[in-house]
C-alpha cells in the first residue's frame, strides 16, 4: 500500500515552459486536493476533485489546471510557468470513516522552482 | 468563512521541556478538528483528531482538547523529544464541502538536546 504518490519529486523549468504534475493514490478515496505550500503562508488549496469527473477551484486555481483522470489519479497543470509558482506542491485524498472525520493523507511533494 | 489561527513560531525548546502550540478556529456548524505533523523534506501525516466538543485526541504523547466554549484546540506535550522537531498544523473540517480542509500557516517546533 504506497498511499499517495507524487512525481516528479523536483522540477526546474524556465519562465514560460509547462509541466504536469502527477498523483496516484491507492486507497479508493473519492476526494483529493492539490496544495501548494509557501514560507510562512502555510497550505493553500489549489484544486480539488470531490469525485472521478469532478474538480472545483480552491483559494488559489489561476495558472493551473487540474484532470481527475479517474478515481486514482489527479494531476495539476501549468500551462506558462511564472516564478510566483515556484513552491512546493503536495497531493492529497481523504477519507470519510462511517462516523468519523474527513482526515487527508498526503502525499512526499514536488518541489518546483521556476527561473 | 472557516479559518484557523495557530501561535506563531518557531518556538524552540530544550529536551523534556512542556510543549504548548495553541490553535484557535472560527467555523460555521460543528467542525472536526486535526493536527497535522510534517517532518523534513516530507509530507503532512495526521498527528490526531477530534471530532466534537470535549473530545481529546491522543498519539505519541501528544494531546489536544475540543474545546468550543473558546473554539480551541491547543496542542500539548508534556516532554518533547529530540524527535519532535517538525512544523505543526492545525486544520479543521466543517464535514460538509467534499471533504475539504482549512490549515492554519504551521508551527515550527525546534528541540534542542
Amino acid at each position: 500500500n504506497a498511499g499517495v504518490t507524487q512525481t516528479p519529486k523536483f522540477q526546474v523549468l524556465k519562465t514560460g515552459q509547462s509541466m504536469t504534475l502527477q498523483c496516484a493514490q491507492d486507497m479508493n478515496h473519492n476526494s483529493m486536493y492539490w496544495y501548494r505550500q509557501d514560507p510562512g503562508m502555510g497550505l493553500r488549496l489549489i484544486y480539488y476533485s470531490a469525485s472521478e469527473g469532478t474538480t472545483d477551484k480552491g483559494e488559489v486555481p489561476n495558472g493551473y489546471n487540474v484532470s481527475r483522470l479517474n478515481k486514482r489519479e489527479f494531476s495539476l497543470r501549468l500551462e506558462s510557468a511564472a516564478p510566483s509558482q515556484t513552491s512546493v506542491y503536495f497531493c492529497a485524498s481523504s477519507e470519510k470513516l462511517a462516523g468519523g472525520p474527513e482526515t487527508q493523507y498526503f502525499g512526499p511533494g514536488t518541489r518546483l522552482l521556476v527561473l | 468563512g472557516n479559518s484557523v489561527t495557530q501561535m506563531e513560531g518557531p518556538v524552540t525548546l530544550s529536551e523534556e521541556a512542556f510543549l504548548t502550540i495553541n490553535c484557535t478556529y472560527t467555523a460555521t456548524g460543528y467542525p472536526s478538528l486535526f493536527w497535522y505533523v510534517q517532518y523534513p523534506g516530507e509530507g503532512l501525516q495526521l498527528l490526531l483528531k477530534a471530532t466534537k466538543a470535549d473530545d481529546k485526541g491522543s498519539n505519541k504523547g501528544f494531546e489536544a482538547t475540543y474545546r468550543k466554549e473558546t473554539t480551541s484546540f491547543h496542542l500539548e506535550k508534556g516532554s518533547v523529544q529530540v524527535s519532535d522537531s517538525a512544523v505543526y498544523f492545525c486544520a479543521l473540517s466543517d464535514n460538509t464541502n467534499a471533504g475539504k480542509s482549512t490549515f492554519g500557516d504551521g508551527t515550527t517546533l525546534t528541540v534542542k538536546p
